[in-house]
């Protein structure tokens, strides 16, 4: 069965550090996955999605996320928060064609102005 | 375009009541999702339909139905509310199967569901 792990359940970080957040999947085949954000009191919005081709996936407000495959791994990464990133991010993935998409249980995300 | 819409954004049952959720999407998408938010467990997907008149269950099934009614709609109901069951739902669409461009989910604004 697929499943999705993200170990970091609260990550503070101070303007202008450097962001990355953790994600392994567990899923014997193809995978296509994804990084959705959701601000406080908002619904779930795609930052960026991989699915084949060039493992280094590049998103929106610069998000970027690397696809490892042997590491089970698609870390999310940013060189320089801002106040604005406070949020949730949630990584999920899905098989090759399946429909079903599992996702993770999310990292709060907390940035000091 | 709407997107996906979602009713009622607010409900409070009483142990025991039923409900259903109503969910569409004017995308013209395929492929639809419940999913259940609660605090420290993140997205857990409750059923999905892949396509018109085909429905499959997620993680989470028990104490739940779901109706594709057509490709637009796909409702989730509560047959006998249990306080287990006081969570935000998520309706989501999807395009399956378009290129790698089109293939994502589009969430609803949730419903906050408090079972007492």
């Amino acid at each position: 069965a697929q499943s999705v792990s993200q170990h970091n359940h609260h990550v503070i970080l101070s303007e202008a550090a450097s962001l990355e957040l953790g994600c392994n999947y567990s899923y014997g085949g193809t995978v296509n996955l994804f990084w959705y954000v959701q601000y406080p009191g908002q619904h779930l919005q795609l930052l960026l999605k991989y699915f084949s081709g060039d493992p280094l996936v590049k998103g929106i407000k610069g998000f970027e996320a690397e696809f490892i495959k042997s590491k089970f791994s698609f870390n999310l990464r940013k060189p320089s928060v801002q106040w604005s990133d406070t949020a949730e991010y949630f990584c999920a993935v899905t098989g090759g064609s399946a429909s079903k998409i599992i996702f993770g249980s999310g990292t709060r995300l907390s940035i000091r102005p | 375009n709407a997107g996906v819409t979602q009713t009622p954004k607010f409900q409070v049952l009483k142990t025991g009541q039923s409900m259903t959720l109503q969910c569409a999407q004017d995308m013209n998408h395929n492929s639809m999702y419940w999913y259940r938010q609660d605090p420290g467990m993140g997205l857990r997907l409750i059923y999905y339909s892949a396509s018109e008149g085909t429905t499959d269950k997620g993680e989470v099934p028990n104490g739940y139905n779901v109706s594709r009614l057509n490709k637009r709609e796909f409702s989730l109901r509560l047959e006998s509310a249990a306080p287990s069951q006081t969570s935000v739902y998520f309706c989501a669409s999807r395009l399956q199967g378009g290129t790698t461009v089109t293939d994502t989910q589009y969430f609803g604004p949730g419903t906050r569901l408090t079972v007492l």
